[in-house]
């Protein structure tokens, strides 16, 4: 079965650096997604992108995110300063012509 | 409005047993209920899926019940086994699950053998 694919699959960063998480979607999917999951706790929406621009994002996707897909093939989740409270595990997903989701991964995040 | 409320937290069922977990939303814009089961570091994985104009669906061993009045929808595992343990969430989306869902808490399954 395909499969979405998260790179790295830890990511440990220091308070206020800027970190980069990448995803490679299914590759005939159209819509994109991030979450995260804060350890212990649900999952929850950030953001999700179509037809290269944002379609919906939560209030947690504040100005210290973007989202990006720079060559129709990665799709990928930046954070410009990172905070202790973005210690999560970010997972990516992707959707076809049906409603089903695929999640990656995840990547676990440590902001120290 | 936004919260969908899942219950129990845990559950620990013998070999065989049905577990049920249960979920309550308050949107009705909601209408795409699907459930993902989650194993230890790795991500959501889709399980079964209803809209509201059916009462049950059932794949398999998996069967969810909806019941648009009250609001609420459940997950029933029949002959549940060992390698169902695993951590179930409901979620709830609009326009049939092309936007943000919503998640539950997620409830943590233990089918002892």
């Amino acid at each position: 079965e395909p499969e979405v694919t998260q790179t790295p699959s830890h990511q440990v960063t220091q308070m206020g650096q800027e970190v980069i998480l990448r995803c490679v979607p299914i590759s005939n999917h159209l819509y994109f997604y991030w979450y995260r999951q804060i350890l212990g706790q649900k999952v929850e929406f950030l953001v999700s992108f179509y037809n290269n621009e944002i379609s919906e994002k939560s209030e947690i996707f504040d100005d210290q995110f973007s989202v990006e897909r720079p060559d129709g093939s990665n799709f990928t989740l930046k954070i410009r300063s990172t905070k202790l409270e973005d210690s999560a595990m970010y997972f990516c997903a992707s959707g076809g012509r049906v409603e089903k989701l695929f999640f990656g991964s995840g990547t676990q995040l440590s902001v120290l | 409005q936004q919260q969908v409320k899942q219950s129990p937290q845990s559950l620990i069922v013998q070999k065989g047993g049905i577990p049920i977990i249960n979920c309550a939303y308050e949107n009705t814009a909601f209408d795409y209920f699907p459930w993902y089961q989650q194993f230890p570091g790795k991500g959501p994985a889709l399980l079964i899926a209803i809209r509201p104009d059916v009462s049950e669906k059932k794949e398999g061993r998996f069967t969810i019940s909806f019941n648009k009045s009250a609001k609420q929808f459940s997950l029933h595992i029949m002959d549940s086994q060992p390698g169902d343990s695993a951590t179930y969430f409901c979620a709830a989306s609009m326009d049939t699950g092309r936007r943000a869902l919503t998640f539950g808490s997620g409830t943590r399954l233990q089918v002892q053998p």
